[in-house]
């Protein structure tokens, strides 16, 4: 099925580093959401983004809706080892058959090392 | 308030069987969609279901159903199982249809053998 593409796959960091992903797409979302999973459990929703060009921050979290309302980005600011896990960006497309569906990227897997 | 609660965590059932998984959302909400999550894949949009109606579907064969009670639990149910059909399924529940902050659940890890 259809998925977005998110980079990078994966990412090997130092605790205290800051990091960015992203996620495009050939078609255009109404809303953007970036997510989290640890080994074993079910996504956590960290950001939800709703309209273009939007900027939200949750902690040390910040994250944007593109412009061309194709992309979104992630950032983490400094690092800490809990930061470990998969995140996944989602978007959401209104009307039609997309309608309470949400599309997933194939998730950057994040390794931090203290 | 509890989250989205999904019944059982792990599974492990034959090719040919059937299985019914379960999901209770966080109460209050009423929409409730069901994603399948495998390595290959990621995650899979299967349905969705608000008041009690199916209101989307994904690219799944008809094996794959669902239904939602009146309470806003939800079932989904996998007939003649396949090997491919091994994966995480996870139940999402927000307050509105549509609604895009989708909350999940821990998942049912279901593998075929």
């Amino acid at each position: 099925g259809q998925q977005l593409n998110q980079s990078p796959q994966s990412m090997f960091i130092q605790e205290g580093e800051d990091v960015s992903m992203n996620c495009t797409s050939s078609s255009i979302f109404n809303t953007w959401l970036w997510y989290k999973q640890d080994p074993g459990e079910g996504p956590v929703l960290l950001i939800a983004l709703y309209k273009a060009g939007e900027l939200t921050s949750n902690g040390r979290l910040t994250a944007q809706f593109g412009i061309t309302r194709k992309d979104s980005f992630l950032n983490i600011s400094a690092s800490i080892p809990s930061d470990v896990g998969i995140y996944f960006c989602a978007g959401h497309r209104a009307g039609g058959t997309s309608y309470g569906k949400l599309t997933f990227g194939q998730g950057t897997i994040l390794t931090v090392h203290p | 308030k509890a989250g989205v609660t999904q019944t059982p965590r792990y599974l492990i059932k034959t090719r040919g069987q059937q299985v019914t998984l379960s999901c209770s959302p966080i109460s209050g909400h009423r929409s409730v969609s069901w994603y399948q999550q495998t390595p290959g894949q990621g995650l899979q949009f299967l349905f969705e279901y608000f008041s009690e109606t199916q209101r989307n579907k994904g690219n799944f064969p008809g094996r794959f159903s669902g239904r939602q009670f009146s309470n806003s639990r939800s079932e989904m149910n996998v007939s003649t199982l396949e090997l491919g059909d091994s994966a995480l399924y996870l139940c999402a529940s927000s307050f509105r249809q549509a609604n895009t902050e989708a909350f999940f659940g821990q998942g049912t890890r279901l593998t075929v053998v």
